[in-house]
């Protein structure tokens, strides 16, 4: 079974600064997705970055950005000039060929003004 | 609707009562997902719809759980004689194709609190 580690369980950061989200996973597959997810007070998940295992490039939406080392097996996140909204947990999420999706415990994020 | 709604927002129930959690996924998902949160925990996955096919419980902890899904859109997440170890967040997802490559849409969850 596919299995995803978040050894930090809270990590804070200085608004404007840049923080790096770790997350590790195990499986045996060739082929599946990687995710981040942000969850908000609100509860509400929302969708950040997501990374196809078979496109070497790193995936990247704004101040979002993916270190993927597939050999590694981590897939980390990367957070540029942080803001006060970016305070949230976040969470790594794996998803097979046949479906099965796997989530890690979450990152608290705080973001100091 | 603009996203995926779920009810209530909050529950609490006496140990022992049934409970019935309703998520509305996006108009024309055909795939759609129960996960519990636990208090400071991931997500587990419990089980999953795609159209009119057999759902995939194999997530469901105990034949407590169970969860239907009317005419391909509504579905409830029923829990039968609730225990204090339910207490957690209930999320619902849904997504317009089903498959590694799909992005999953949440709704905001309902929080059960069994006494």
């Amino acid at each position: 079974a596919q299995t995803v580690t978040q050894s930090q369980p809270e990590m804070s950061v200085q608004e404007a600064e840049t923080v790096t989200l770790s997350c590790t996973y195990d499986t045996s597959e060739s082929d599946y997705y990687l995710f981040w997810y942000k969850q908000p007070p609100s509860r509400q998940m929302i969708l950040v970055i997501r990374q196809e295992a078979y496109k070497q490039q790193n995936a990247t939406e704004n101040r979002f950005s993916v270190n993927f080392q597939k050999a590694a097996k981590s897939f980390s996140l990367k957070i540029s000039d942080s803001q006060l909204g970016d305070a949230a947990m976040y969470f790594c999420a794996y998803r097979s060929g046949d479906n099965d999706m796997r989530f890690g415990a979450g990152t608290r994020l705080t973001v100091k003004p | 609707g603009a996203g995926v709604s779920q009810s209530p927002s909050n529950k609490v129930t006496e140990k022992g009562k049934d409970v019935e959690l309703r998520c509305d996924p996006i108009s024309g998902h055909t795939a759609l997902y129960w996960y519990r949160q636990s208090l400071g925990q991931g997500l587990e996955f419990l089980i999953y719809f795609q159209g009119n096919s057999a759902p995939d419980k194999s997530g469901l902890p105990s034949d407590r759980f169970s969860a239907e899904r009317t005419g391909g859109s509504v579905s409830t997440l029923t829990i039968q004689r609730t225990q204090q170890e339910d207490s957690a967040v209930y999320l619902c997802a849904s997504s317009i194709i089903p498959g590694p490559q799909e992005t999953q849409y949440f709704g905001p969850g309902t929080r059960l609190l069994v006494l």
